[in-house]
């Protein structure tokens, strides 16, 4: 089983500042299938990248997805308010999905 | 608007039962897989099993394998989830989400079970 490991933790930023969200995975896998995902207290996940790169469906282009191999980077050019929130990549391999621990970007 | 929506949740006791159902609108559900996943309270996002558009091609997360039964009704535009012998580590939200390209584009918006005595 690959098990993607997420830093930091917590990030503390400001409005207006550059968000880097690392996740490594336990072995190579396919960047066609690593995802990340952006959930806010008692709301259910929102897609924000598909295939390491691609954005999904009306996320704005300050959120981008870069990375291969073992190594997955999100990148929040320019924090805006609703963007205060915590992250997750997943990854899909054999009909079963596993996700990173999270990363919380909150407010400094 | 394709909408995911959840229910069946509640309050069980250890060992007992429940089935959720997710009812699926705005999309042709019977050419899509589907995903149940779940999170406990304060924790991450957790896979929990995985069924394919004809009901061919069924998985499930060690965790629940053996307890949980994952089935789909297209006619009815549902996907539903049997839990069997819950056990405390069971409680959390559980989410239905449809599967495209490795990643999940829709979401429900969770059902919450709680397995206390």
């Amino acid at each position: 089983e690959i098990v993607l490991t997420q830093s930091p933790g917590t990030l503390s930023l400001s409005p207006g500042e550059r968000a880097t969200l690392s996740c490594r995975a336990s072995q190579s896998l396919s960047s066609s299938y690593l995802a990340w995902y952006q959930q806010k207290p008692g709301q259910a996940p929102r897609l924000l990248i598909y295939g390491a790169s691609s954005r999904a469906t009306g996320i704005p282009d300050r959120f981008s997805g870069s990375g291969s191999g073992t190594d997955f980077t999100l990148t929040i050019s320019r924090l805006e308010p609703e963007d205060f929130a915590v992250y997750y990549c997943q990854q899909y391999g054999s009909s079963s999905w596993t996700f990173g621990q999270g990363t919380k970007v909150e407010i400094k | 608007e394709v909408q995911l929506v959840e229910s069946g949740g509640g309050l069980v006791q250890p060992g007992g039962s429940l089935r959720l159902s997710c009812a699926a609108s705005g999309f042709t559900f019977s050419s899509y897989s589907m995903n149940w996943l779940r999170q406990a309270p304060g924790k991450g996002l957790e896979w929990v099993s995985y069924i394919s558009s004809s009901s061919s091609s069924i998985n499930y997360a060690d965790s629940v394998k053996g307890r949980f039964t994952i089935s789909r009704d297209n006619a009815k535009n549902s996907l539903y989830l049997q839990m069997n012998s819950l056990r405390d580590e069971d409680t959390a939200v559980y989410y239905c989400a449809r599967p495209r390209m490795g990643s999940m584009d829709v979401w429900g918006q969770g059902t919450t079970v709680t397995v206390s005595s």
